[in-house]
């Protein structure tokens, strides 16, 4: 059974830092890996999703890399505004359509 | 304005009295999903639907029922509510089950 497991749960930095959000599975035999946003009282939103074959997507200022034999995807936020303050989740999905597997999130607080 | 849409955003109800919390898409969107959040176990799927009269369990169906007659809309069904299934629900639905998922805000369910 996949399990995904992201550290730290709580992280806070200053204004313009770069940062680095880290999520694991323990089963690397996934179809794609998915990086959500949540805001408080507010649904999921989708940031990036990477495909297996592929490595690193990139959109603006977050980018996503993937590495598949180590169990390992990580989230870069390069120049950190206070606007990116939220709860980031990872999610491992198996097969194309088979349930998305969540792990607990990683609450960033970005101080101005 | 492309969005999924949950009625209602909040209730509070009593065991075993049936419920249906409503999901809506306007995005011509196949694939829908529910999903249950709580503390320390994160976001878990409950159900999900690939297309029109398809629909498959997730990690967590039990004491749930989904149904799925048309493409725009999957409403959950809990036909005794118990205390346990007090949570937050999230609805979802993306163009196809491999594709980054659009979250309604949530509705917060609590069983006395």
């Amino acid at each position: 059974k996949q399990e995904v497991t992201q550290i730290p749960a709580a992280l806070s930095v200053p204004e313009g830092e770069n940062l680095v959000l880290n999520c694991s599975f323990t089963d690397s035999a996934i179809y794609n890996l998915q990086w959500f946003r949540q805001d408080p009282g507010k649904g999921l939103t989708s940031l990036l999703l990477i495909q297996s074959s592929q490595r690193e997507q990139t959109s603006g200022r977050l980018n996503a890399s993937l590495d598949k034999s180590s169990g390992r995807s990580t989230l870069y936020i390069a120049a950190s505004q206070p606007g990116d303050s939220a709860t980031y989740l990872c999610a491992a999905q198996k097969t194309s359509g088979s349930r998305l597997t969540f792990g607990e999130g990683t609450q960033l607080t970005v101080n101005p | 304005e492309a969005q999924v849409t949950q009625n209602p955003r909040y209730l509070i109800t009593v065991t075993g009295k049936k419920l249906t919390v409503t999901c809506s898409q306007n995005m011509n969107h196949e694939y829908m999903s529910w999903y249950r959040q709580d503390p320390g176990l994160g976001l878990r799927q409950i159900y999900y639907s690939m297309n029109v009269e398809v629909t498959d369990k997730g990690d967590v169906p039990e004491g749930y029922k989904v149904s799925r007659k048309e493409k725009r809309n999957f409403p959950l069904i809990l036909e005794s509510p118990s205390p346990n299934q007090t949570s937050l629900y999230f609805c979802a639905s993306a163009p196809a089950g491999w594709q980054p998922q659009h979250f309604g805000d949530g509705t917060r369910l609590s069983i006395l």
